[in-house]
C-alpha cells in the first residue's frame, strides 16, 4: 500500500546524542516536510525539501539538520544542539500543486 | 508562527450533535485546509478550501470560509464517538511557498 512510513515509533535518547528519524514515501510526492508537535499544541514547522537535493529552513530549525538524496527518503536528525528536543514528530509529503499533506504515523522522542 | 487559532480549543457534546469548529488567520491565503488527529497518530487530511470558494462539503463535513473576516468553520454533522479527535486548520500563505501554517487544535469529545 501506498503510503508514509516513519521510524522508529518511539526513542530514547540521552542527553548529548545525536538522533537520526526516518521517513520514507511511496507516492512518488516531490515534497516532504519535517513538523514537530509539543502537547497541546499545534504543529510547527522544522524543515521542508521541494526537489531533490534541495531542501529549507522552516520556523524551529536550529538544532536539526535534513538530507534529501532520494526522492523517497527526507530523515532528520536531532542534533546535541537542540535544547528541547523532546516531542512527536511527524513527517508529511504533497505532491505538486496541490497543497494537501498526508502524513506519516509520528515518532516520540524522548530525552532522559 | 503560528497563523491559525482554533475556537473553542476544546468542545465536548454528545453523539447526534452537530460540532462546530472556528478558525481565524491573519494574512492572505491561497487556501485553507482541516486536519483530524487522532491521540497519538498523524493527520489525516478532511478537506481543502481555496480562497475563491465560500462553502464546500463532503460527506458529514461542511466548511465554510470567509477571506474578508479571515476566518472559516468546520461543522460535523450528527457527530459519532469515532469523531472524538483534535481538529487543526492550516493556512496556506499567498507568500509561504507552498508551506502550511497550522493553528493549535479544537479537541473534540464525542460523548456516547
Amino acid at each position: 500500500d501506498g503510503g508514509i512510513t516513519q521510524s522508529p515509533k518511539y526513542l530514547f535518547r540521552k542527553e548529548g546524542q545525536n538522533v537520526t528519524l526516518s521517513c520514507e514515501q511511496n507516492l512518488n510526492h516531490d515534497a516532504m516536510y519535517w513538523y514537530r508537535q509539543d502537547p497541546g499544541q499545534g504543529l510547527r514547522l522544522i524543515y521542508y525539501s521541494q526537489i531533490v537535493n534541495d531542501f529549507q529552513k522552516g520556523d524551529i530549525a536550529e538544532g536539526y539538520s535534513v538530507s534529501r538524496e532520494k526522492k523517497e527518503s527526507f530523515p532528520l536528525t536531532v542534533t546535541s544542539a537542540q535544547k528541547n528536543p523532546t516531542a512527536f514528530y511527524l513527517c508529511a509529503s504533497s505532491p505538486r500543486y496541490t497543497g494537501e499533506l498526508f502524513f506519516g504515523e509520528g515518532s516520540r522522542l524522548t530525552v532522559l | 508562527s503560528q497563523q491559525g487559532e482554533e475556537d473553542p480549543q476544546a468542545l465536548s457534546i454528545q453523539e447526534g450533535e452537530n460540532a462546530t469548529m472556528n478558525c481565524s488567520y491573519k494574512t492572505s491565503i491561497n487556501n485553507l485546509q482541516w486536519y483530524r488527529q487522532n491521540s497519538g497518530r498523524g493527520l489525516v487530511h478532511l478537506i481543502l478550501i481555496r480562497s475563491n470558494e465560500r462553502e464546500k462539503h463532503s460527506g458529514r463535513l461542511r466548511v465554510t470560509l470567509d477571506t474578508s473576516k479571515k476566518s472559516s468553520s468546520l461543522l460535523i454533522t450528527a457527530s459519532r464517538a469515532a469523531d472524538t479527535a483534535s481538529y487543526f486548520c492550516a493556512t496556506d500563505e499567498e507568500t509561504s511557498g507552498s508551506r502550511l501554517t497550522f493553528g493549535e487544535g479544537t479537541q473534540l469529545t464525542v460523548n456516547p
